[in-house]
């Protein structure tokens, strides 16, 4: 079956602009993550959501990020005056589990390459 | 939010068995140790979850000690395609943090 896609696979945007990024988490996925992925780190966490509530948002580095998922399924991260510093790849990942489960298997899609000039 | 520790790299042939340790002396008793395999250009994929003595799937096998304080994911006989990154992770569902993982090099 389909797995966990993301759009676009990359982007280039200059310093100022907003951009939008996409992710369709596998049917039925009750839980969905946002991450954020530096050149040579690990992914770090930026937000949680399960169904169409946003539970966890500690990991947003600051009010620029906004992330939603209106109707429980697709999911959209959004920068505002996207900066330098914001250049990564973001990872998009789904589970059935719930926030209280003990199974942590994530399924991830393959990110979005982000360029800020 | 228990500290991860493991080796930055790690190089083995085709064939061999590779074990890597994961250090998390503050794990917390709720805990679950997760480990995470990923390749370029793509997401993370998990391997193996387990909470004490030893797991194993048809990937690997995940070895934790009494005390718990470590962890060895094992992988038998690998292959030019296991060359990736391996996080190691602890903690609970929504709360996962990844390190800078250890990056495996298979050489034939």
């Amino acid at each position: 079956g389909a797995g966990v896609s993301q759009s676009p696979r990359y982007k280039v945007a200059k310093r100022g602009q907003d951009v939008a990024l996409r992710c369709d988490p596998i049917s039925g996925h009750v839980s969905l993550f946002w991450y954020q992925q530096a050149l040579g780190q690990g992914p770090e966490f930026l937000t949680y959501f399960q169904n169409e509530a946003q539970l966890d948002k500690s990991g947003l580095p600051s009010d620029r990020f906004f992330a939603e998922r209106p109707e429980g399924s697709v999911s959209t991260l959004k920068i505002q005056r996207t900066q330098q510093e914001d250049s990564a790849v973001y990872l998009c990942a789904s589970s059935l589990a719930l926030r209280t489960s003990t199974n942590n298997e994530q399924f991830f899609g393959p990110g979005t390459r982000l360029t800020v000039l | 939010l228990a500290k991860t520790t493991q080796p930055i790299s790690m190089d083995s042939y085709e064939g061999q068995e590779v074990n890597i340790t994961c250090s998390h002396n503050n794990i917390a008793t709720n805990d679950y140790i997760t480990w995470y395999q990923q390749f370029p250009s793509q997401g993370p994929r998990f391997i193996i979850q387990g909470y004490k003595t030893k797991v194993t799937n048809e990937v690997a096998s995940l070895f934790i000690p009494a005390d718990r304080k470590s962890s060895t994911l094992s992988l038998p006989r690998v292959s030019l395609s296991d060359t990736a990154v391996y996080y190691c992770l602890v903690g609970s569902f929504n709360d996962m943090r990844f390190g800078a993982g250890t990056r495996l090099t298979v050489k034939p």
